[in-house]
């Protein structure tokens, strides 16, 4: 069975505040990990896909970096603002994706 | 592209009833993914095909479960009989080639089952 484990499960932050999250995978049958961003009543909408060993991405005030040789990937948020309050989650691709269970952001103005 | 469209938006029925649940992919994509969201269990992949044939299904839950897609433009999930323990928002997903390719999800079919 494969397991991905998403840490923290919550997040509490003040606006302006710099957060990041963890996304924990198998090392094997690696073909990408993506990160996508589900905000409440809406469809969960991909931020990152990444297949390469020490890949790093940024869009805005966000980015990722991907270790597939210890199976983990962070998630960076800088300077967080209200309306990056979401479900972050993250998916391994053998094929198939598989999900987390997501980080939950609330960024308090 | 309208996106991937699924359809009812939400469903109510009574346990026992046979539900369907109807996607219409991005045009060109070649994987489509079911998955079933749960407060307990998260995102949960139920089913998913490439170009059309059934590839996994290992994560359907049991024989009520059954999933098609007779062609590139629309695949169904169909729930007989319901139970109450189904309820919960249906995802599809589809993704244009393995690997490197985001997921585009639909808007999901939230079903309650009474």
């Amino acid at each position: 069975i494969l397991n991905v484990e998403q840490s923290p499960q919550s997040l509490h932050v003040q606006e302006g505040d710099s957060t990041n999250f963890t996304c924990s995978f198998p090392s094997s049958n690696f073909y990408a990990l993506h990160w996508y961003r589900w905000e409440t009543a809406k469809s969960p909408e991909a931020l990152f896909v990444m297949t390469l060993n020490g890949d790093e991405k940024k869009k805005g005030r966000i980015s990722a970096t991907l270790n597939t040789k210890e199976g983990y990937s962070y998630l960076y948020i800088k300077g967080s603002q209200p309306e990056d309050s979401a479900t972050y989650l993250c998916a391994f691709d053998t094929g198939k994706l598989i999900f987390g269970q997501g980080t939950t952001l609330q960024v308090k103005p | 592209d309208a996106g991937v469209i699924q359809s009812p938006r939400h469903e109510v029925t009574e346990m026992g009833q046979e539900v369907t649940l109807r996607c219409k992919p991005i045009s060109g994509h070649d994987y489509l993914f079911w998955y079933r969201q749960t407060m307990m269990r998260g995102l949960e992949l139920l089913i998913y095909f490439n170009n059309n044939v059934p590839i996994d299904d290992s994560g359907m839950p049991e024989d009520r479960f059954s999933a098609k897609m007779p062609n590139a433009s629309f695949s169904t999930l169909k729930i007989q009989p319901s139970e109450p323990r189904d309820s919960a928002v249906y995802f599809c997903a589809t993704q244009p080639e393995i690997g490197t390719g985001e997921l585009f999800f639909g808007e999901g079919s939230r079903l309650t089952v009474l």
